[in-house]
C-alpha cells in the first residue's frame, strides 16, 4: 500500500544553519506530495506541495522537490529562524479511489538562538 | 475567516461516557476527515466524508462514530470512550476528493479518557 517514511526526530539547529528533512514514499499511480506543519499547540497547516514530477514547492524560504526516480520529497531550508521550531509533516495524497491522505510520523524541528 | 473549528478544545472524561466533538468549517467545502495524532504514529484517519449522507470509515474506526446531515458540520461521536482513545484529534476539510487539493485543519481537541 501507499506509505510515507520520514526522518527521526527530533532535530535541532542552531538559528541561521541549513536544513534538511527527508522524506521518501511508496505509491501507486501518480499522487500529490505536501509538507504540512504544526507550530506547537495548533493545528496543521499547508507549508507546500507539488502535484507531478520535477515539480518544485515553496513558500516561506522552505523548498522540496517532487523526485520521481528516487519517490522522495525532501525539506529543505536554506537558512533556519527560531520561529521555525514546529512538527513537520510529508504527505502524500493518492490518485484513484478517493484520493486518501497518507501522513508522516513527523519531524520535530527545534531552532536555537 | 475561511476556517474548520473544533469544540471543545480539551476535554477530560471517564470510561463510558458518550460524548461528542463538534466540527465545522465555513468554506463550502464537500470532503471532511476526522484524524488522531498519537506520539510515533503520526495522522491517523479515523472516518471521512465525500458529502452530506456519505461517510466511510479511515484506518483507525473502531469506538467512533460520525454523521453528516448537513455540509458545513461532521461531528466525531464516541458513544464508550476508553482510556486507548486518549489522543489528540483533527477535524479536516478539503473541496473536493482532488489529489491536488489542499486540507485545512482545525485546532485540535486534546481528549483524556480515564
Amino acid at each position: 500500500g501507499n506509505s510515507v517514511t520520514q526522518m527521526e526526530g527530533p532535530v535541532t539547529l542552531s538559528e541561521e544553519a541549513f536544513l534538511t528533512i527527508n522524506c521518501t514514499y511508496t505509491a501507486t499511480g501518480y499522487p500529490s506530495l505536501f509538507w504540512y506543519v504544526q507550530y506547537p499547540g495548533e493545528g496543521l497547516q499547508l507549508l507546500l506541495k507539488a502535484t507531478k514530477a520535477d515539480d518544485k514547492g515553496s513558500n516561506k524560504g522552505f523548498e522540496a522537490t517532487y523526485r520521481k526516480e528516487t519517490t522522495s520529497f525532501h525539506l529543505e531550508k536554506g537558512s533556519v529562524q527560531v520561529s521555525d521550531s514546529a512538527v513537520y509533516f510529508c504527505a502524500l495524497s493518492h490518485s484513484g479511489g478517493y484520493q486518501k491522505v497518507t501522513f508522516g510520523t513527523g519531524t520535530k524541528l527545534q531552532v536555537i538562538p | 475567516e475561511a476556517q474548520v473549528t473544533q469544540n471543545p478544545r480539551y476535554l477530560i472524561t471517564v470510561t463510558g461516557k458518550k460524548l461528542t466533538v463538534t466540527c465545522s468549517q465555513n468554506m463550502n467545502h464537500e470532503y471532511m476527515s476526522w484524524y488522531r495524532q498519537d506520539p510515533g504514529l503520526g495522522l491517523r484517519q479515523i472516518y471521512y466524508s465525500m458529502n452530506v449522507e456519505v461517510t466511510d470509515k479511515g484506518d483507525v474506526p473502531e469506538g467512533y462514530k460520525v454523521s453528516r446531515k448537513e455540509k458545513r458540520n461532521f461531528p466525531l461521536i464516541l458513544e464508550s470512550p476508553s482510556p486507548n482513545q486518549t489522543s489528540l484529534y483533527f477535524c479536516a476539510s478539503r473541496l473536493s476528493g482532488a489529489r491536488t487539493d489542499t486540507q485545512y485543519f482545525g485546532p485540535g481537541t486534546r481528549l483524556t479518557v480515564l
